[in-house]
Order: structure tokens, then sequence, then C-alpha cells
């Protein structure tokens, strides 16, 4: 089966560094992403490895570990804009590259 | 802004009336995707489509959704009959298919309440 686990809430502080766990079993892999989706907006794009390691970018870097599914974001600096939900997706190489979105993490930053 | 359009934002119907939603990609992107995202939740896949031609639809969707794309630019979505358990957030993303990165970017999405 095709199923990506993350945690439903993370509370953090302005100024602060966070770290969104993601594991995933899905169908073949050929890709991660990492998405942001403020409450009633569309999700957009933030990060994508498909290879192992850490891709930075700005204050927000991704890792990818595929021999164990899993993967990280890690927001660093955070600020107040910065509460959202981050939802993990993989696309796989079956089904005609079907992307499978994880149910989120929703982060709510405090000052 | 993406770039990828959608109309309307929002739709108020009554149980057992058809609605229909369209969706206007970023213009070089051959791929289109449908998803239905619920309170809480992640986007769910619906259908996508690769120019004209939709490769592939979900198992969870009835015989009720109807997806076309005529042209290979914008797309429609329908739903016949809807029932209060349609109620949700309908979105579209767009991508340009390669060999590597896809990224998909999405529209603003149709708030969809069945009443």
């Amino acid at each position: 089966g095709q199923n990506i686990d993350q945690p439903t809430e993370m509370t953090a502080t302005e100024g602060a560094i966070v770290q969104i766990n993601c594991t995933y079993q899905t169908s073949g892999f050929n890709g991660l992403f990492w998405y942001q989706q403020h409450a009633g907006e569309a999700p957009t794009f933030l990060s994508y490895n498909v290879l192992d390691g850490l891709e930075e970018k700005g204050r927000f870097s991704s890792f990818l570990s595929r021999s164990k599914g899993y993967s990280y974001l890690l927001l660093k600096e955070l600020q107040m804009k910065d509460s959202a939900s981050y939802l993990c997706a993989v696309r796989g190489t079956t089904g005609g590259f079907k992307t499978i979105f994880g149910a989120g993490t929703r982060l709510f930053v405090k000052a | 802004d993406t770039g990828v359009s959608q109309d309307p934002r929002h739709k108020i119907t009554k149980r057992g009336q058809n609605v229909t939603f369209r969706c206007d990609p970023i213009s070089e992107h051959n791929r289109l995707y449908w998803y239905r995202q619920t309170l809480g939740q992640g986007p769910e896949f619906l259908t996508y489509f690769q120019n004209e031609a939709q490769l592939e639809k979900s198992r969870l969707l009835s015989d009720r959704f109807s997806a076309e794309r005529p042209k290979g630019s914008f797309s429609t979505l329908e739903i016949q009959r809807t029932e209060q358990g349609d109620s949700a957030m309908y979105l579209c993303a767009s991508s340009l298919a390669s060999q590597g990165q896809e990224t998909q970017y999405f529209g603003p999405g149709t708030r969809l309440l069945v009443l």
C-alpha cells in the first residue's frame, strides 16, 4: 500500500528552528516534495528531493533518506508568517507517476 | 499567484444539483491534475490529463464525476447529482512533464458546499 505519515501539529517559537518529519511507503519513488499551505489557500511549492541528502533554500532545508523512507523539512529563524500546514508528497513510478500527499503538519509559531 | 486559475472560487449548491468547475493551467504545461481536499487532510488525487488525454482516474471517483480537457488547455470537472459528502475544496494543478523534477503548481481552488 501507499502511506505517508507526518505529525498532525507542532508548535514552535518565533526565531527558533523546527524540524517536521515525514515517513513514507509508496509504489516506487520518483521524488519527494514539500508544500506550504496557509489556511484557505492553495499549496505552494517549497522543495524537492530525489537523491539522498540535504537541499538548502534560504531559511528552508529538506532532507531525504530513500533507504529509510524518511524526509524532514527544517525551518530556521521562524517567523509568524510560517504558521501554516506543511504537506509532504511523494511521486511514485507507477500509476502515471501519481503524487500522493500526506495529511499535513499544522505548524503554530508563537511570539 | 502561480499562474493557474480556477473558476468559480466558491460554489454553494443544493443536494442533487449538477456543478461544473473550470481550471486554466499555466499555458506551457502539458499535465493537469484534479485533487479534492477536506479539512485537516492533504489533497487527494482524483484524475490527471496529459495534453487532452485522461490518463488516470482514481478508484475513489464515482461515476457522478467526470473531467474533460478537450483541447489540451483548460479543463472542466463536473459533479452530477451532488451529495453532501462532495463538500470540499477542489484543487487543480498543472505541471510540465519532464524526466527530472516535475513540480505541480496549484490554483486557488474551488470551495464547494452542498446543502
